[in-house]
């Protein structure tokens, strides 16, 4: 079963409109952490936002937040007032405690364009 | 700030043909990884390590080798090259392995296997 599925391939948005990109994920541990990446057209990975799993608030960088819940397990990105150098692909991840030292875990993506 | 550098950047192989990725990075973290990355898969983790001289296998670590001689570097060698190694490949560095501990990645290498 995968671990984190991210269920829209591609979206489109609105310059200066809020979206919101779509993570679940699957695992049996109390503890663990969520993370979101950037991906721009030029290819870097650019870590965005982290949750954990214990954190009673969400977690908010700048115009990114991470709408957290917990018991349907989704850990969705929102980003507010859109930019065109939002436009990027987004992924998902996820470290589980009790996989020790496992890296990452990371969904297929979503690619966001915000037209002007 | 160099971070997490990648070498070469570029490269094109033919089938059966032998190479080395090499990952250096200069923040002393313990933890390192290789990703490739393929159009509708993500990420996709090959082989990793938890410090110096050791290794692990990741999901798809099949036709790949690495090494961990020195904490900041690690490499990755493909003995003979296939067509379906043509990728993306990504290192990362961590400090930890805690939940917490986000992946700092390096800009990555194209390959593709002619």
């Amino acid at each position: 079963a995968q671990k984190i599925t991210q269920t829209q391939p591609g979206m489109f948005v609105q310059e200066k409109e809020a979206v919101t990109l779509d993570c679940t994920y699957d695992t049996s541990d109390q503890s663990y952490g969520l993370f979101w990446y950037k991906q721009p057209s030029s290819g870097e990975m650019i870590f965005l936002i982290y949750q954990g799993s214990y954190d009673e608030q969400n977690a908010t960088e700048g115009r990114y937040s991470l709408n957290f819940q917990k018991a349907r397990k989704s850990a969705n990105l929102v980003i507010s007032a859109s930019q065109l150098g939002d436009s990027a692909m987004y992924f998902c991840a996820m470290r589980e405690r009790s996989s020790g030292n496992t890296p990452l875990v990371f969904g297929k993506g979503t690619r966001l364009s915000v037209i002007a | 700030n160099a971070g997490v550098t990648q070498t070469p950047k570029f490269r094109v192989l033919k089938t059966g043909q032998s190479m080395t990725l090499l990952c250096a990075q200069d923040m002393n973290h313990e933890y390192m990884y290789w990703y490739r990355q393929d159009p509708g898969m993500g990420l996709r983790l090959i082989h990793y390590s938890v410090g110096e001289g050791t290794t692990a296998k990741g999901e798809v670590p099949d036709g790949y080798n690495v090494s961990r001689l020195k904490k900041q570097n690690f490499l990755l060698g493909l003995e003979s090259a296939a067509p379906s190694q043509t990728s993306v490949y990504f290192c990362a560095s961590s400090y930890s392995s805690g939940t917490n501990s986000p992946l700092h990645f390096g800009n990555g290498t194209r390959l593709t296997v002619t």
